[in-house]
């Protein structure tokens, strides 16, 4: 099963409304961390939000925020007021943690493409 | 503090040559991570350090790729003999910790090293 799952391929979204990129994930451990990156077209990945699983409120960060549903295992992506530089890659990740390994381990989406039309 | 380095910045080279990546995590981070990311898709974790030892390293194609991180600073990922299948961006991310408490902490990325095998 995918740990990490992003239905979206690619969105548009008119420049300064807002906008809902989807992500579910899997896991069955209790401690797990949900992140968002940024990747524009020059190639690097940007770190966008964290929302820690015992989090009792939605994460947000400026212009984002983090829709949290732990019972539908969902942590969607909101982007307000979008400009065109919100035009990106953007990749839904967890954190696991790994009793067995000792350790933890990133698990990716497959990304959604934005593309903010002026 | 400064971020993730990585060289070279571009790669061109031809089937059967070989090829060396290197990465110099943030300062003080203890684990260190290379990925895969072929072009439309997320990235594929190919190798975790944790200081100087090996956490996971199942997704390496053992039989061509090699990496090593002396002195749990920096990292060198090789590629002996490369195939066309290989042209990718290999990222490198570093991240403070990778134990079971640290399922918060973002992972930073490298710019990347885009590579083309002819």
């Amino acid at each position: 099963a995918q740990k990490i799952t992003q239905t979206q391929p690619g969105m548009f979204v008119q420049e300064k409304e807002a906008v809902t990129l989807d992500c579910t994930y899997d896991t069955s451990d209790p401690s797990y961390g949900l992140f968002w990156y940024k990747q524009p077209s020059s190639g690097e990945m940007i770190f966008l939000i964290y929302q820690g699983s015992y989090d009792q409120q939605n994460a947000t960060e400026g212009r984002y925020s983090l829709n949290f549903q732990k019972a539908r295992k969902s942590a969607n992506l909101v982007i307000s007021a979008s400009q065109l530089g919100d035009s990106a890659m953007y990749f839904c990740a967890m954190r696991e943690v790994s009793f067995l390994r000792g350790g933890n381990q990133f698990y990716f989406g497959t990304g959604t493409s934005l593309t903010v039309i002026p | 503090e400064a971020g993730v380095a990585q060289s070279p910045r571009y790669k061109i080279i031809e089937k059967r040559q070989s090829v060396a990546f290197w990465c110099n995590p943030i300062s003080g981070h203890a684990t260190l991570y290379w990925y895969q990311q072929i072009l439309g898709q997320g990235p594929k974790l190919l190798i975790q350090f944790q200081n100087n030892g090996v956490v996971d390293d199942s997704q390496l194609p053992k039989d061509r790729f090699s990496a090593e991180r002396l002195k749990g600073v920096d990292s060198t990922l090789k590629i002996q003999p490369a195939k066309l299948e290989d042209s990718a961006v290999y990222l490198c991310a570093s991240s403070q910790e990778g134990g079971l408490s640290s399922y918060n902490s973002p992972l930073h990325f490298g710019n990347g090293t885009r590579l083309t095998v002819t």
